[in-house]
């Protein structure tokens, strides 16, 4: 069965910690992708990454950095944590080459910023 | 203007009923599209991907015109179980990166 398995389901953090969400996959996809989603204005897209090592930012990439070293990890950093970066996040990944449309998700990290 | 909007509903249907869910979608230069399925506190997953000529999967038929850049979702003999949120989904270009509209929610009551 296809997996995306995200690190934490739940966390609290505090303005200014450094916050990592760790992101696995077990499908040997290309395509990875971090996503937040939010009441009111759905899933944005922050960064996504093609390729081991490569990264490209998404519509809200401010605020957030990433790091791809291996293919099957993606990890999302919050340098300095806010509190409008309260939220949840969402990992997904898709194979390379031809787009199917079809992203696979993670269960989300509902991430709290007090 | 929002790149892809819905109606947020939420559409309150009784079982059995006939369901339409409209997205439209600002760039004119969208390839392709697709209904994503998200279930409360879950995570989306996707339902169909959407053809010009409109395509079906059961109860379910999709149907695009790109002329009016709009898409639509039709549920027949609606179930309990469909009840989650729909996103409306395009890409513009053959890479991967997909734009999602906010969703439409839709409750089944028996």
């Amino acid at each position: 069965d296809v997996k995306v398995t995200q690190s934490s389901r739940y966390l609290v953090k505090r303005t200014g910690e450094k916050v990592f969400l760790e992101c696995v996959q077990d499908m040997d996809h290309e395509n990875m992708f971090w996503y937040r989603q939010d009441p009111g204005l759905g899933l944005r897209l922050i960064y996504f990454s093609y390729d081991v090592k490569m990264k490209e930012k998404g519509d809200i990439p401010e605020g957030y950095s990433v790091s791809r070293e291996k293919k099957e990890r993606f990890s999302l950093i919050l340098e300095s944590a806010s509190t409008n970066q309260t939220s949840m996040y969402l990992c997904a990944s898709s194979p390379g080459g031809q787009n199917t449309g079809e992203l696979f998700f993670g269960e989300g990290s509902r991430l709290t910023v007090l | 203007r929002k790149e892809v909007e819905q109606d947020p509903g939420p559409f309150n249907v009784p079982e059995g009923a006939t369901v339409a869910f409209n997205c439209t979608y600002s760039n004119s230069a969208s390839q392709s599209f697709f209904w994503y399925r998200q279930d409360c506190r879950k995570e989306p997953k996707l339902l169909m991907s959407v053809y010009s000529s409109g395509n079906e999967d059961g109860r379910f038929t999709a149907q695009l015109n790109r002329a009016s850049q709009y898409i639509s979702l039709l549920i027949r003999d609606s179930k309990l179980s469909d009840s989650a949120t729909y996103l409306c989904v395009v890409s513009h270009s053959g890479y991967s990166t997909l734009t999602f509209g906010k969703g439409t929610m839709l409750l089944v009551s028996p």
